[in-house]
């Protein structure tokens, strides 16, 4: 079964360090989120990613987040400037249209020291 | 008001039970809802997905959605030790400016016991 890959499956990084974490979607899905999880709480939308740009973002998204789809095959995460409260779960899904379920990745555990 | 809630449990029953489980939401625009299964440090895995009001069947698993209450519902019949882990409702609304972003609930932990 197609799955999602996310690497690494733990970063652990200084706090002001910036981090990028790394997906591989289903290859023939077209929209891509990423969400997260801090322990103990609800899994929290970030991002939504289609036709190459930015579709929607929640008020967590800010200046400090960016994503980018380098190549036909990779989406990724960039923390700049990471904080202690930062910390969390980073899931990256994927769909193949905005009306369907998700398939999740295994998610990247990001502690930042 | 939260957007959505769902009782955390824990909740543990017996191996064979049927197993009942719930989210009310306040947002009447949602109109998809999904269950997915989170095992411990695991990503959240699809298990149903059902559009608007009514039931759907997959196996042991039954979801209902009553949209005129808010209120949505997942079966697990003869439940199994396999199937302790938390279960997460997910809902979303049809369009707009909506491109597909899923509003969650707390998760209920389940643990079936042999």
């Amino acid at each position: 079964e197609p799955e999602v890959t996310q690497t690494p499956s733990h970063q652990v990084t200084q706090m002001g360090q910036e981090v990028i974490l790394r997906c591989v979607p289903i290859s023939n899905h077209l929209y891509f989120y990423w969400y997260r999880q801090i322990l103990g709480q609800k899994v929290e939308f970030l991002v939504s990613f289609y036709n190459n740009e930015i579709s929607e973002k929640s008020e967590i998204f800010d200046d400090q987040f960016s994503v980018e789809r380098p190549d036909g095959s990779n989406f990724t995460l960039k923390i700049r400037s990471t904080k202690l409260e930062d910390s969390a779960m980073y899931f990256c899904a994927s769909s193949p249209d905005a009306n369907y379920g998700y398939t999740f990745g295994s998610g990247t555990r990001l502690t930042v020291v | 008001q939260k957007e959505v809630e769902q009782d955390p449990g824990p909740l543990s029953v017996p191996e064979g039970a049927i197993v009942s489980l719930n989210c009310t939401y306040s947002n009447s625009a949602f109109q998809y809802f999904m269950w997915y299964r989170q095992y411990s440090r695991k990503g959240p895995e699809l298990l149903m997905y059902t559009y608007s009001s009514g039931n759907k069947e997959d196996g042991r698993f039954t979801a209902q959605v009553d949209k005129s209450s808010k209120y949505i519902s997942l079966f697990i019949r003869d439940s199994q030790p396999s199937d302790s882990a938390t279960y997460l409702c997910a809902m979303k609304d049809a369009g707009g400016t909506s491109y597909g972003k899923l509003t969650f609930g707390q998760g209920t932990i389940l643990t079936v016991h042999p």
